[in-house]
């Protein structure tokens, strides 16, 4: 199965700052399928970024998705106190689909 | 607006049987794949079965094949995951999410805990 690993594991930065979020997966993930979740502390996860680089329905394009074969990037502009929460990237690839561990993003 | 509404958890012993129920409304059901994922307390989340619109095919994680069993009720807007042969590894909270492959909506959960 392919792991995911995200890093960092916590990411603490300043409002209006950029984060840049990475996933590193253990072999290429196929046609750049990976998806990226924002999951808010008590909330369900909600889809950000799938095919790598495409914003699902809704989604403002302060959040970008990029990257291919085994890295991965997720880059919020602009950060707001709104944004705190652990992000994940997901592989549907190959089977099992696989998450990463999980990325927190706090504001300082 | 798509929810997602899963029951049936609880506290069950090892060895144990438990069915979980999705309910979905707002979107047509009948035309979606959907997938249960699993979040053990404090960590991350982990893909655990999926189902095709007409539920002919199912797919599982290898550690809940054979124990697991996927399947949905059109006519009803309804997901189902039978679990059996309960371990305390499976205790988590168990989320219906609609898709195959990458998951548009969630629902909040249901608690599912294995112990003596």
């Amino acid at each position: 199965e392919i792991v995911l690993t995200q890093s960092p594991g916590t990411l603490s930065l300043s409002p209006g700052e950029r984060a840049t979020l990475s996933c590193r997966a253990s072999q290429s993930v196929s046609s750049r399928y990976l998806a990226w979740y924002q999951q808010k502390l008590g909330q369900a996860p909600r889809l950000l970024i799938y095919g790598a680089s495409s914003r699902a329905t809704g989604i403002p394009d302060k959040f970008s998705g990029s990257g291919f074969g085994t890295d991965f990037t997720l880059t919020i502009t602009r950060l707001e106190p709104e944004d705190i929460a652990v992000y994940y990237c997901q592989q549907y690839g190959s089977s099992p689909w696989t998450f990463g561990q999980g990325t927190k993003v706090e504001i300082k | 607006e798509v929810q997602l509404v899963e029951s049936g958890g609880g506290l069950v012993q090892p060895g144990g049987s438990l069915r979980l129920s999705c309910a979905a409304s707002g979107f047509t059901f009948s035309h979606s794949a959907m997938t249960w994922v699993r979040q053990a307390p404090g960590k991350g989340l982990e893909w655990v079965s999926s189902i095709s619109v007409s539920g002919d095919n199912t797919y599982y994680t290898d550690s809940v094949k054979g124990r697991f069993t996927i399947s949905r009720d059109n006519s009803k807007n309804t997901l189902y995951l039978q679990m059996n042969s309960l371990r305390a590894e499976d205790t988590a909270a168990y989320s219906c999410a609609t898709g195959y492959k990458y998951f548009d909506f969630w629902g909040q959960g249901t608690l599912v805990t294995v112990s003596p």
